[in-house]
């Protein structure tokens, strides 16, 4: 069964520091999507991208956030200067169309900011 | 805007009882219901969802739920739980016309031998 694939599943990194994590969608999905669990914490949607731009993005994705498809297959979250508070299992998903479809959801990537 | 409620956030069972976990959603337009499930070290898997139609919904691993229009709740059940459904599952709900999922906190199920 096809399946989200994400890495690395985890990575520490220093404050201030730049991060990306990397996602490969399920082949001819058309909606990807970042999430966020913060520790003992809700699941959280970041942003959503279709058509090779942003549709919907949260109050949490601010500037320091971005995400990029770059070649097709590969789409990235990018945290510009990582704070203490990003420390989270981030969460990469896609599904085939919009209205009732199932979002697959990848194993999760654990990001640890020291 | 909706919300999701999971009234419990640790459910212990023992092996081959029955189990429920009670999601409670708000949301002024129509929705879509799901419950997801996280195995340890891995992803959230779909376990089934509601989009319209009879309301009780089956899904994989022996779980139904059922949805709950006037008590705007989507229950998850199963009858005889296993050691292999210790797990966290979450119930999330988008809109019927929307793009995101919205979750709840999870319960996190333990099941004892």
């Amino acid at each position: 069964e096809p399946e989200v694939t994400q890495t690395p599943s985890h990575q520490v990194t220093q404050m201030g520091q730049e991060v990306i994590l990397r996602c490969v969608p399920i082949s001819n999905h058309l909606y990807f999507y970042w999430y966020r669990q913060i520790l003992g914490q809700k699941v959280e949607f970041l942003v959503s991208f279709y058509n090779n731009e942003i549709s919907e993005k949260s109050e949490i994705f601010d500037d320091q956030f971005s995400v990029e498809r770059p070649d097709g297959s590969n789409f990235t979250l990018k945290i510009r200067s990582t704070k203490l508070e990003d420390s989270a299992m981030y969460f990469c998903a896609s599904r085939p169309g919009l209205t009732g479809n199932t979002i697959y959801f990848g194993e999760g990537s654990w990001l640890t900011v020291v | 805007a909706q919300s999701v409620t999971q009234l419990d956030s640790q459910v212990p069972v023992f092996e081959e009882a029955p189990v429920e976990l009670r999601c409670n959603y708000s949301s002024s337009v129509s929705v879509y219901l799901f419950w997801y499930v996280q195995y340890p070290n891995q992803g959230l898997q779909l376990l089934l969802k509601y989009l319209s139609g009879s309301t009780l919904v089956k899904g994989i691993n022996g779980f139904e739920a059922e949805f709950n229009k006037s008590q705007t709740s989507f229950h998850l059940r199963k009858p005889s739980v296993h050691i292999s459904d210790t797990a966290e599952y979450f119930c999330a709900v988008s809109e019927a016309a929307g793009n995101k999922l919205t979750f709840g906190g999870g319960t996190r199920v333990l099941v004892k031998p």
